[in-house]
């Protein structure tokens, strides 16, 4: 079956480390998306990519950074920039092409969620 | 900018009751309209959608979404909740450049 698989589950992160999440579809979409849940905030947006090797920056971009090399593959790296990285971290994608303005329904992973040590 | 209001943190119904949940939205065009539900610890899986057309959308799980142009709402109803419906509920409207502008959400507790 098509999906987005999210890994790890669960991560923790030390002081001053980069940690990296991964996320991968194989729904043949272009666009992808990286979001934040904070409890009460709703879904905030990080950063997304319209198609290979282009991504924007979301609402929320400072500390984090992404990489677009693969279609199916849009990683996201928590640095130690980011101050209050705690929280519950959800990948997208979409079908939609460059200028469908949001017409298409994004298809969510299940998460990570990561915690300080 | 485009933005979603949910007014509604918290709502708790009775097995069976009926249910509503409001959204309004702000967004200069004719929006793009989604309702998302997740479960604790997962992702969100997509309820409904409305795009053009018929002013009452149909999804999955029983429900249904009204768009009221008038009210800038995107209400959410179901006619009768089952304690499986425990979840919380995010409105969504379509910006430019793909993205989707998410409300809080609301957290809907069922009781028996």
């Amino acid at each position: 079956d098509g999906g987005i698989t999210q890994s790890p589950k669960y991560l923790f992160r030390k002081e001053g480390q980069n940690v990296t999440l991964s996320c991968e579809q194989n729904l043949n979409h272009d666009a992808m998306y990286w979001y934040r849940q904070d409890p009460g905030q709703g879904l905030r947006l990080i950063y997304y990519s319209q198609i290979v090797n282009d991504f924007q920056k979301g609402d929320i971009a400072e500390g984090y950074s992404v990489s677009r090399e693969k279609k199916e593959s849009f990683p996201l790296t928590v640095t130690s920039a980011q101050k209050n990285p705690t929280a519950f971290y959800l990948c997208a994608s979409s079908i939609d092409r460059l200028g469908d303005r949001g017409r298409g329904a994004q298809h969510f992973g299940d998460g990570t969620r990561l915690s300080i040590l | 900018a485009q933005s979603v209001t949910q007014p509604d943190i918290h709502i708790t119904v009775s097995e069976g009751a009926s249910l509503e949940l409001r959204c309004n939205y702000s967004y200069g065009a004719t929006p793009y309209l989604f309702w998302y539900v997740q479960s604790p610890g997962q992702g969100l899986q997509l309820l409904l959608k409305y795009f053009s057309g018929d002013t009452l959308v149909q999804g999955i799980k029983g429900f249904e979404a009204e768009f009221k142009r008038s009210q800038s709402s995107f209400n959410l109803r179901k006619p009768s909740v089952h304690w499986s419906d425990a979840a919380e509920y995010f409105c969504a409207v379509g910006a430019r450049g793909n993205k989707l502008v998410f409300g809080a959400g609301t957290i809907l507790r069922v009781k028996s």
